[in-house]
């Protein structure tokens, strides 16, 4: 069976501080792993993947198979980094399943 | 294009009523599902459909009905709505499952 795990329900951090957001996961299988996002009064949208091993808006995750982890990270945090941020995992019959979410609040 | 569009935006029903749920994207997609959000249940994937006239049932089921007559459409239908329904439901589609989905602004449902 998959899960996904997000262990904090809110977040906050002041602007220009480091924030991470942190995902575990469970699956027997070869992960893939995708943060989403939700702005205010936004649809949800793809984030990052980790097989594009990309930086979107300045945040960066790296799959740690070892720690069966996946955190979010960015250096400095902006005001409009405020959201609501879903780790997701394809697993069985390759659909998502997502984590409870992590709302972070950047704090001017 | 609009993208991936809901239909209707909020809605009360009372238990046992039935109703459907609309979701279309203009995207000529082959994959769409449908998911619910529950506070502190993160998103659950109800049903799926890889193509026309192709669905599957995700992790909820339970109470709900899909069909894929067209690319195009993928309802969702409450056969006896019930207060546990109660919810915020999401449609999403993707070219195929492996590709980004995205998502409609989604439905906010309340039973009574």
């Amino acid at each position: 069976a998959q899960r996904v795990t997000q262990p904090e329900k809110l977040l906050s951090v002041f602007k220009g501080a480091p924030v991470e957001l942190k995902c575990n996961y469970s699956y027997s299988g070869s992960p893939e792993l995708f943060w989403y996002v939700q702005y205010s009064r936004q649809r949800l949208q793809l984030l990052l993947r980790h097989i594009s091993r990309e930086s979107i808006k300045g945040f960066t995750a790296d799959l740690n198979k070892g720690e069966t982890s996946f955190h979010l990270k960015k250096p400095f945090a902006q005001e409009e980094d405020s959201a609501m941020y879903y780790c997701a995992l394809r697993g069985g019959a390759n659909n998502l399943f997502f984590g409870t979410g992590t709302r972070l609040t950047v704090i001017p | 294009n609009a993208g991936v569009t809901q239909t209707p935006k909020f809605q009360v029903l009372k238990t046992g009523q039935s109703m459907t749920l609309q979701c279309a994207q203009d995207m000529n997609h082959e994959y769409m599902s449908w998911y619910r959000q529950d506070p502190g249940m993160g998103l659950r994937l109800i049903h799926y459909s890889v193509g026309a006239g192709i669905t599957d049932q995700g992790e909820v089921p339970n109470g709900y009905n899909v069909s894929r007559s067209t690319t195009e459409d993928f309802p969702l239908r409450l056969l006896s709505a019930a207060p546990s329904q109660t919810s915020v439901y999401f449609c999403a589609s993707s070219q195929g499952r492996y590709n980004e989905q995205f998502f409609g602004p989604g439905t906010r449902l309340t039973v009574l």
